[in-house]
């Protein structure tokens, strides 16, 4: 059975803090990782990941993929409160659309 | 572009009823829809795939007559929840593949909250 963990699964921070968010996954046949943001209502994009070792970067949010050690971690440096959200990873297998969720990391920022 | 939008957004009803939900894709086409639960702190969870044409496949555990779903056309998919008792209350999402997509990213709608009283 396909599996993702995420950890930690809830992080209380300060704005300006960095946080990195953990997802690692056990999955029959991977083609992708993607990680999302939600806050109150629907899951929006953040990356699609294929490929070990290649950093994508968007503003102050960044994420890498091991397809060795099976995990990514998404990055987010100088925090602020409107990135309180949950982040669910979830990894895309050979079933065409077919998405494993990870638990999600409930993210709070503090003024 | 790539917007999903859902209707209802919030619904209450009585036990016993039927309720419907629809998910549209508004510009793009989508052979392939999800419709996703979601309880109270917790991540979502695949109920069933929708497929244009076609019968919909539902994970397993999922009420297949109890939550009819429907794909009549590219750029629309419905959710009847059937005889709706209060444990069936809760955030329900659904998604879409745009056609000739990878089946990877998927375009989330804004959810519909239902509560059975």
């Amino acid at each position: 059975e396909d599996k993702v963990v995420q950890s930690p699964l809830s992080l209380v921070v300060h704005e300006g803090d960095t946080v990195t968010l953990n997802c690692s996954y056990e999955v029959t046949n991977f083609r992708s990782l993607l990680w999302y943001k939600q806050e109150k209502k629907a899951p929006t994009f953040l990356f699609m990941l294929t490929s070990s070792g290649i950093e994508k970067k968007s503003g102050r949010l960044s994420s890498i993929l091991d397809k060795k050690e099976l995990f990514s971690i998404l990055n987010i440096t100088a925090t602020q409160t409107g990135d309180s959200a949950v982040y669910l990873c979830l990894i895309g297998g050979t079933s065409y659309g077919k998405l494993t969720f990870g638990q999600g990391t409930i993210l709070t920022v503090h003024p | 572009g790539a917007v999903v939008s859902q209707h209802p957004s919030w619904v209450i009803c009585k036990s016993g009823t039927s309720v419907k939900i629809e998910c549209r894709s508004l510009d793009f086409q989508a052979t392939t829809m999800f419709w996703y639960r979601q309880f109270p702190k917790q991540s979502l969870m695949l109920m069933a795939t929708s497929n244009e044409g076609s019968k919909a496949t539902y994970e397993q555990g999922v009420e297949k007559d109890k939550f009819l779903i429907n794909h009549a056309s590219l750029t629309l998919s419905t959710l009847t929840v059937t005889s709706a008792h209060p444990e069936d209350s809760s955030f329900y999402i659904c998604s879409a593949i745009p056609l000739g997509g990878g089946g990877n990213e998927q375009f989330f709608g804004p959810g519909t909250r239902l509560t059975v009283l």
